[in-house]
């Protein structure tokens, strides 16, 4: 099956610092999706982004299928930037299944 | 919007006995939901895909005579538990799937349960 490796696996960084998550995954894709899970497990939506560039705010996301990796950048963070970022994908013929990553644990330190 | 929950958002529970768990897209229709199951520090494996009016569709290594999905309505699914034991304990979540109105669908997550079995 597709395999989405996710980098870095932690991040520890001071608050207003610009991080660079990425996402690479081993066949194309029809679907890309980040997520940030938050401490009490709900996965928010952050981006639906299967190619191209989107920005909501501080964050943006960059997938440059052709190439099978997906960037999401997180500017000026804030303490409530904080939990696990997770990537996941729909393979081209998946029926609609999502593969995820094992996600960016992320701590951002007042 | 696309709003989807789950009831109960924890449930503790004695071996042996049955949990049903809910999930419901509040403001779409969902033809397709989908059950995962997360544990502490890992990311979230798919368990089933739920087809509104048929069987669901089982991941391979997923149980379908313990792990009951029922998808009656396009608003809800429900996944049971049966027979739980302690191995059972676990974060389970469910997603509905809403089109993007480009051919590809974006799912959403409902909350989560958290289901101890002692």
């Amino acid at each position: 099956g597709i395999q989405v490796e996710q980098s870095p696996p932690d991040l520890i960084l001071q608050e207003g610092a610009n991080s660079t998550l990425r996402c690479n995954f081993s066949d194309s894709v029809n679907n890309l999706q980040w997520f940030h899970q938050n401490p009490w497990g709900q996965l928010i939506n952050l981006f639906y982004i299967p190619s191209g560039t989107k920005q909501n705010g501080r964050l943006s996301a960059t997938t440059v299928a052709t190439e099978r990796y997906s960037l999401l950048y997180i500017s000026s963070s804030q303490t409530t930037d904080s939990g696990v970022y997770f990537c996941a994908v729909e393979r081209s013929a998946g029926a609609q299944k999502l593969v995820f990553g094992q996600g960016t644990r992320l701590t951002i330190n007042p | 919007g696309a709003v989807v929950s789950q009831h109960p958002s924890w449930v503790i529970c004695k071996s042996g006995t049955s949990v049903k768990i809910e999930c419901r897209s509040l403001d779409f229709q969902a033809t397709t939901m989908f059950w995962y199951r997360q544990f502490p520090k890992q990311s979230l494996m798919l368990m089933a895909t739920s087809n509104e009016g048929s069987k669901a569709t089982y991941e391979q290594g997923v149980e379908k005579d313990k792990f009951l999905i029922n998808h009656a309505s396009l608003t809800l699914s429900t996944l049971t538990v049966t027979s739980a034991h302690p191995e059972d304990s676990s974060f389970y979540i469910c997603s509905a799937s809403k089109s993007t109105g480009y051919s590809y669908n974006e799912q959403f997550f409902g909350p989560g349960t958290r289901l101890t079995v002692l």
